[in-house]
Formats: structure tokens, C-alpha cells, sequence
């Protein structure tokens, strides 16, 4: 199974700050990395497909970038909405596996 | 709009069985693969199964394979997951979730539904 890590598992940060949260895969999974935002209490929602493809919808300070095996989202201005949990997920092969997740907080 | 939602989670004891649903609406729910992730009080997220979009192949999590089985009835427009053998592990909000073509990424979510497994 591949395995994905994420950093760090949480973090402190202000409205307006920039932001980068990694994921690491135990092996090469091209570019099929994906993320998602959670908050308490409700379903994720897919922020970015594909490493680096924004969902329709989702605000431009959120991007990805990455390749084989490390991967990063960046939040480039916090907003109040942003804080929330945030997870990679790998989906080059079953099983799919998801990262530990990133707690961001104020 | 498109949509999902789950239903038929609830208490159960150990050993026993349970059924959910995901009535899926707003889009060709037959050309879409479809899973279903689980997330455990506090923890994160944690995928259980995926189906292809005409039923033809499903994959299993280690953790609940020959236990669980995903299917799907494209006419109804409902995804189903067979639980049995039921453990205290498998306490859980159960998320089913629509597959983005080409991949295994998963772009709309239902609200969820709770399975609490305890005696």
C-alpha cells in the first residue's frame, strides 16, 4: 500500500499569513495527488485534483505543486474560512490512502 | 445540483450487520465510480471501497475486505455498503463520495451518515 505523510499535523498561524502543509507518498504516484479541506462537523470538500488543479469554486490563494513523491498545498493569504483540517490523498491506485491530515489554527 | 445522501447508519451490536445507502441526484449517476470513506471519532479520514461506474470491479480497504461489499443500482440511482461482522473499530461517520473519471479523486461528498458498533 502507499503510503502518504503529512506535515506538519498542526499549525498556528494569523489571518493573512502564507502557508505550505506537505505530502509525502512512499512511492511515485505521478501526479495523482489530491486535496481536501475539512471542518467540525462536515464532509470534506476537494479543494485541488490532479496536484495542481483547482475545483471550480474554490478561491485562487489555494494551490498545489509537486510531482512523484512530495507534494504541497499553499494557502497564500489566511482568510477566518481557511482554518480547518486539510488532507492529501492518493489516488494512483487502490487501495487509495489519505494523509494524517493538517489541523491549521489561529 | 448534484448531490448525496446517505442514509441507514444507526447502533448496532458486535457480529451484527448493517446496510447504508447513498441516493445520488443532479447528475448520470451511471457514469461515475463511486466510494465510501469512514472517518472514526476524532481520527481522519479512511477510505473503505470504490465501485466502477457500471459495477463491473469494486476494491476493498484491507481493514474491512470479505466483511463489507460495496454494489450499486444504476436504475435507483443508489449506492449501497453491506456491512457485516460488525467490529467496535468500525464506529464511524461513513462519507460516500462520487469518483472523478480518470482517477480515483473524489469531487462531491454526502453529509454522512453515523454507525456506532457497541454492545
Amino acid at each position: 500500500d502507499i503510503q502518504m505523510t503529512q506535515s506538519p499535523s498542526s499549525l498556528s498561524a494569523s489571518v493573512g499569513d502564507r502557508i505550505t502543509i506537505t505530502c509525502r507518498a512512499s512511492q511515485s504516484i505521478s501526479s495523482y495527488l489530491n486535496w481536501y479541506q475539512q471542518k467540525p462537523g462536515r464532509a470534506p470538500k476537494l479543494l485541488i485534483y490532479r496536484t495542481s488543479s483547482l475545483q471550480s469554486g474554490v478561491p485562487s490563494r489555494f494551490s498545489g505543486s509537486g510531482s512523484g513523491t512530495d507534494f504541497t498545498l499553499t494557502i497564500s493569504s489566511l482568510r477566518p474560512e481557511d482554518f480547518a483540517s486539510y488532507y492529501c490523498q492518493q489516488s494512483y491506485r487502490t487501495p487509495v490512502t489519505f494523509g494524517g491530515g493538517t489541523k491549521v489554527e489561529i | 445540483q448534484v448531490q448525496l445522501a446517505e442514509s441507514g447508519g444507526g447502533v448496532v451490536q458486535p457480529g451484527r450487520s448493517l446496510r447504508l445507502s447513498c441516493a445520488a441526484s443532479g447528475f448520470t449517476f451511471s457514469s461515475n465510480g463511486m466510494h465510501w470513506v469512514r472517518q472514526a471519532p476524532g481520527k481522519g479520514l479512511e477510505w473503505v471501497a470504490v465501485i466502477w461506474y457500471d459495477g463491473s470491479n469494486a476494491f476493498y480497504a484491507d481493514s474491512v475486505k470479505g466483511r463489507f461489499t460495496i454494489s450499486r443500482d444504476n436504475s435507483k440511482n443508489t449506492l449501497f455498503l453491506q456491512m457485516n461482522s460488525l467490529r467496535a473499530e468500525d464506529t464511524a461517520v461513513y462519507y460516500c463520495a462520487r469518483d472523478i473519471i480518470g482517477s480515483y479523486g473524489m469531487d462531491v461528498w454526502g453529509q454522512g451518515t453515523t454507525v456506532t458498533v457497541s454492545s
